[in-house]
């Protein structure tokens, strides 16, 4: 089945604890990107990538890396996650190097205390 | 620096009524626009849109691009409850990044 998955689904921790967030894709699509979701702002996006090895500063970068070192995969990493980096966090790929129709994981609710 | 409003920002209809949802976008390099549909879960997708004028249509819900007036709108007639959802917009560049606006809210009332 075609999808995007990511893990863990529900995440807490603490202040400080470095953590990742796992996406992958089985539908060898070239773009990746990051979002968070929060009440009355929306979707942001975060990271986005084109193609292997090709990262790009989406709105809201700060605080956040990623790398595409493999086409199937784009993990979200919080080196020192804060509490407003509380979110819904979803990974979503498209076919093709623009952002076109994009699939989108079933999301990571992250709570930082 | 790239902005997107969508409006209205919520909505309650009854059942069979027809509504039209409005983005308007400024964006760098724009290069096509997407409607997504939002439930309790991950954004669905529904429309791309590149070229202005020509209207996307799927079953109740059609959409149409008007490039000269950085638009585009989202219609749905005889409405359902199943309609219930929130509906996104988002323009994207050409260097790939994607930008959503906030969202209708659509509630379908039986």
């Amino acid at each position: 089945e075609a999808q995007v998955t990511q893990n863990p689904r529900y995440l807490i921790t603490v202040t400080g604890k470095k953590l990742t967030v796992t996406c992958s894709q089985n539908m060898n699509h070239e773009y990746m990107s990051w979002y968070r979701q929060d009440p009355g702002l929306g979707l942001r996006q975060i990271y986005y990538s084109m193609n292997v090895e090709v990262t790009d500063k989406g709105d809201v970068p700060e605080g956040y890396k990623v790398s595409r070192k493999e086409k199937r995969n784009f993990p979200l990493i919080l080196e020192s996650p804060s509490p407003n980096q509380t979110s819904l966090y979803f990974c979503a790929s498209s076919l093709r190097r623009q952002a076109h129709e994009q699939y989108f994981g079933p999301g990571t609710r992250l709570t930082v205390t | 620096e790239d902005k997107v409003v969508q409006s209205p920002l919520s909505l309650v209809v009854h059942e069979g009524d027809t509504v039209t949802l409005n983005c308007s976008y400024e964006v760098t390099n724009f290069r096509s626009l997407l409607w997504y549909k939002q439930e309790k879960k991950a954004p669905t997708f529904l429309f791309m849109l590149t070229s202005s004028g020509i209207e996307k249509k799927s079953g109740r819900l059609s959409s149409i691009l008007d490039k000269k007036e950085l638009s585009s709108i989202l219609n749905i007639t005889a409405t359902q409850t199943g309609d219930s959802a929130i509906y996104l917009c988002a323009p994207s560049s050409n260097t790939g990044k994607l930008i959503f606006g906030q969202g209708t809210t659509l509630q379908v009332k039986p």
